[in-house]
């Protein structure tokens, strides 16, 4: 009965690096959302995809940054050289179906340092 | 662009007191979701409200959705050490993504 899965849970990078974080929803989920959350803030919506197809990602920074979620495996984001702006928690959503009334389920999130 | 306030941002009191967190907004919501947030772990959902004036408890925290579904509150009773953490009050910003409060970092002392 495994909830939102992501890893990894914490990553360190050096400026210019790429980073992947990997989101496996719930079973029987098939629509993923990414939120970003910066030290004492609250979160921000970046992307809402289901499976290979990308439905919203008016949130998304328009350079360096780049979502997926494949037909089979986990929902991916990626961030390409990053930046220090770049630090800051990164949770995955999944949801049963399309709207937030159908309740979201978060993971524990990936602390994301670049350094 | 909808946004969402909440205050006080930080509120550190005694165990036993009452307090109550607020979520403004100068939008109207179809839903509002409080979740709570533990240092390490991701958000988890307390309730969501739909109705305007509609009004939720669960245990000792009440949760009540303004009737012009603009702004919420969470009042919470007799406070105790295991209600410490981080209160986020979102809004339903179309069906697919919430818009989320900064947050209300509560600290309840022994």
């Amino acid at each position: 009965n495994a909830g939102v899965m992501q890893n990894p849970r914490h990553l360190v990078r050096r400026r210019g690096q790429e980073a992947r974080l990997r989101c496996s929803p719930m079973k029987g989920h098939s629509h993923v959302y990414w939120y970003r959350q910066l030290p004492e803030e609250g979160l921000k919506f970046m992307v809402y995809l289901q499976k290979e197809n990308i439905i919203d990602e008016s949130g998304m920074p328009k350079e360096r940054f780049s979502a997926e979620f494949p037909k089979e495996g986990p929902s991916i984001l990626r961030i390409q050289q990053v930046v220090r702006g770049d630090s800051a928690a990164y949770f995955c959503a999944s949801s049963p179906q399309q709207g937030v009334s159908y309740g979201y389920t978060f993971g524990s999130g990936t602390r994301l340092t670049v350094v | 662009t909808q946004l969402l306030e909440q205050s006080p941002q930080f509120l550190s009191i005694q165990e036993g007191e009452n307090l109550t967190v607020y979520c403004n907004s100068s939008s109207v919501f179809s839903s509002l979701q409080w979740y709570r947030q533990e240092p390490g772990e991701g958000p988890v959902l307390l309730v969501t409200v739909v109705t305007g004036g509609e009004v939720k408890k669960l245990k000792r925290l009440t949760f009540q959705f303004g009737d012009a579904r603009k702004d919420s509150s969470l009042h919470i009773t007799a406070a105790q050490p295991g209600d410490t953490g981080l209160y986020l009050c979102a809004g339903e910003a179309g069906a697919q993504k919430l818009v989320f409060g900064q947050g209300t970092r509560l600290t309840i002392n022994p």
